[in-house]
Order: C-alpha cells, then sequence, then structure tokens
C-alpha cells in the first residue's frame, strides 16, 4: 500500500523543538512535491508547507503561521522528508501529516507542546 | 478563519443529490484549475475524491463529481448512501505557490 510513514511526534514543552520524519514507500518519491498538513483535535485540516523535488531546486513553501519556525527538508536517497519545528507554541499542537499533495497520505503523528 | 469558505454542515436523505460549496478568490479558486476536494472519516487521514476541479481519482465513486464557476468550486454527491457521511475539505493552490484548505462541511446522511 503507498502510504508514508510519520514519526517523530511527542510532548514538547513551549519554546522547545521537534523534528518530524516521513518515510515513504511505493510511489515516485523523488519526483514527487511533499506537503505537510496538520489538524488540531476537532478541527479543520491547515497546509503547513511544502518541498519540491530536485528538478525544482527543491523549493520550499510555507503558512504564514509557521514560517520562520519551521523548516521542510527531504533526503531522496533514503525517501524521507523531515519538518523541523522550533519555537514551539502551544497552538502548534495537532496530528501531522505529510501527503504527496494528491492522493498519498500517511496516518499522521501527533505533536502536542504543552508544560 | 480558513481562506476558503464552505458550509460548516449539509445534510441529505439517502439516494438525494447534495452540494458543497468552496468560495475563495481570483488569488486560489478562480485563478487555477488546482482544486481537490477530499474525504475524512474520523480519527482517519484525508482521503482524495476530486482533483484538479473535477477529475476521481481511480477507485472513487462516480458519485462525487466537481465543478467550478469563478470563484467558488463544488462537490456534488448523488445517490447519497451512509457510508458517505464524512467531513469534507476542499484545497486550492495559491499565487503565493501555497497551498490552502477550507474550513470543512459536516455531511450528515438523515
Amino acid at each position: 500500500e503507498v502510504q508514508p510513514v510519520e514519526s517523530g511526534g511527542g510532548l514538547v514543552q513551549p519554546g522547545g523543538s521537534l523534528k518530524l520524519s516521513c518515510a515513504a514507500s511505493g510511489f515516485t518519491f523523488s519526483g514527487s512535491a511533499m506537503h505537510w498538513v496538520r489538524q488540531a483535535s476537532g478541527k479543520g485540516l491547515e497546509w503547513v508547507g511544502r518541498i519540491r523535488s530536485k528538478a525544482n531546486n527543491y523549493a520550499t513553501a510555507y503558512a504564514a503561521s509557521v514560517k520562520g519556525r519551521f523548516t521542510i527538508s527531504r533526503d531522496d536517497s533514503k525517501n524521507t522528508a523531515y519538518l523541523q519545528m522550533n519555537s514551539l507554541k502551544s497552538e502548534d499542537t495537532a496530528v501531522y501529516y505529510c501527503s504527496n499533495g494528491k492522493d498519498v497520505w500517511g496516518q499522521g503523528t501527533t505533536v502536542t507542546v504543552s508544560s | 478563519q480558513s481562506a476558503l469558505t464552505q458550509p460548516a454542515s449539509v445534510s441529505g436523505s439517502p439516494g438525494q443529490s447534495i452540494t458543497i460549496s468552496c468560495t475563495g478568490s481570483s488569488s486560489d479558486v478562480g485563478g487555477y484549475n488546482y482544486v481537490s476536494w477530499y474525504q475524512q472519516r474520523p480519527g482517519k487521514a484525508p482521503k482524495l475524491m476530486i482533483y484538479e476541479v473535477s477529475n476521481r481519482p481511480s477507485g472513487v465513486s462516480n458519485r462525487f463529481s466537481g465543478s467550478k464557476s469563478g470563484n467558488t468550486a463544488s462537490l456534488t454527491i448523488s445517490g447519497l448512501q451512509a457510508e458517505d457521511e464524512a467531513d469534507y475539505y476542499c484545497s486550492s493552490y495559491t499565487s503565493s505557490s501555497t497551498l490552502e484548505f477550507g474550513g470543512g462541511t459536516k455531511l450528515t446522511v438523515l
């Protein structure tokens, strides 16, 4: 089944950092843009950001709510995308999904920012 | 507040048709044919139902259809079934090369 696997979620204090991973298989990872999308409990989907492929210069873009705090990267040799989250706030608490921006979605990993 | 506006809820009886709207602007929905629709059941990841305004991925029932007029995209579900009960989200590419989602619509099958 084509489904990325997210990992790295957990409990972190406000102001702290966390790095999520998204290990993909079953599709042409290196040729795909990879997105991160989050969902707070009981709330809607919120696009976090994306990284394009090597052919598109690994261009990144971010939502205004995370710009300057979050960084997306990828390692095509490992078929893995990453989300580095710094200066975390309570409002960053959510389930974080990685996706190809279309039909491939992981099951998500939970990030809780709390003291 | 989401950049794309969806009704919070819609409902219909089995066999009926319903339509969910997604209103944006010329900087997103109206400016590009990159509108997608997702179905999400509780505790599950979103599932792509429509991409590029009106295209259905393989395996998605032809009861689901999408369209767009101006700055508003629509998802229509015909022959409503109990299994269609879920949350539905639209998304659109934007002029800032970002993606944005609507606030979501809860579909209730009566």
